[in-house]
């Protein structure tokens, strides 16, 4: 059963870069048989997909993001990141890693990041 | 980008009722469509991949149907563990969208 698991600080300063890592048990991130995703949801709001990372390397991103967002991955640690720059209170939202797959999906329980001085 | 269009945004519902959530996509995405639940602070759930895949586990009062832009997400006898908000979320064209939601309350 793969599991994943969000950290990273709750609080960021606006203007900041805020970082989360997700780390995956029980299955390999470099498998290919899973899109490692962020997705966010403001407090009260519905879900934006942020972007993944795939197999080699390659990434896709949400082009209301693009320009402020990087995945990379740590295949060592099995773990993937996010770093979202210039963050604003409009980033502040629950932010969960997912590995999608065509046939099983799995989340992490969600990390809430607040953006606030 | 693709646009969901999900209908309705709420809906109140009695035990054992039907409940019929539609989503329409602004292009044709084909098959490629999930339906995810979520409740109160928890991660969404999928409950059908490929537009009527029911996943693993999921009881099967769940059905799902639609190809093409039209989508459809049953639930064929509302239990109280349903109660809850419903996504759709197409993965045919990037940005991947999600719709707006269906919040399905108690009557």
């Amino acid at each position: 059963q793969v599991q994943l698991q969000e950290s990273g600080p709750g609080l960021v300063k606006p203007s900041q870069t805020l970082s989360l890592t997700c780390t995956v048990s029980g299955g390999s991130i470099s498998s290919g048989d899973y899109s490692w995703s962020w997705i966010r949801q403001p407090p009260g709001k519905g879900l934006e997909w942020i972007g993944y990372i795939y197999g080699s390397g390659s990434t896709y991103y949400n082009p209301s993001l693009n320009s402020r967002v990087t995945i990379s991955d740590d295949t060592s640690k099995n773990q993937f990141s996010l770093k979202l720059s210039s963050v604003t209170a409009a980033d502040t939202a629950v932010y969960y890693c997912s590995g999608f797959g065509r046939y099983i999906d799995y989340w992490g329980q969600g990390t809430l990041v607040t953006v606030s001085s | 980008d693709i646009q969901m269009t999900q209908s309705p945004s709420s809906l109140s519902a009695s035990v054992g009722d039907r409940v019929t959530i539609t989503c329409r996509a602004s292009q044709g995405i084909r098959n490629d469509l999930g339906w995810y639940q979520q409740k109160p602070g928890k991660a969404p759930k999928r409950l059908i991949y490929a537009a009527s895949n029911l996943q693993g586990g999921v009881p099967s009062r769940f059905s799902g149907s639609g190809s093409g832009t039209e989508f459809t997400l049953t639930i064929s006898s509302l239990q109280p563990e349903d109660f809850a908000t419903y996504y759709c979320l197409q993965h045919n064209s990037y940005p991947w969208t999600f719709g707006q939601g269906t919040k399905v309350e108690i009557k």
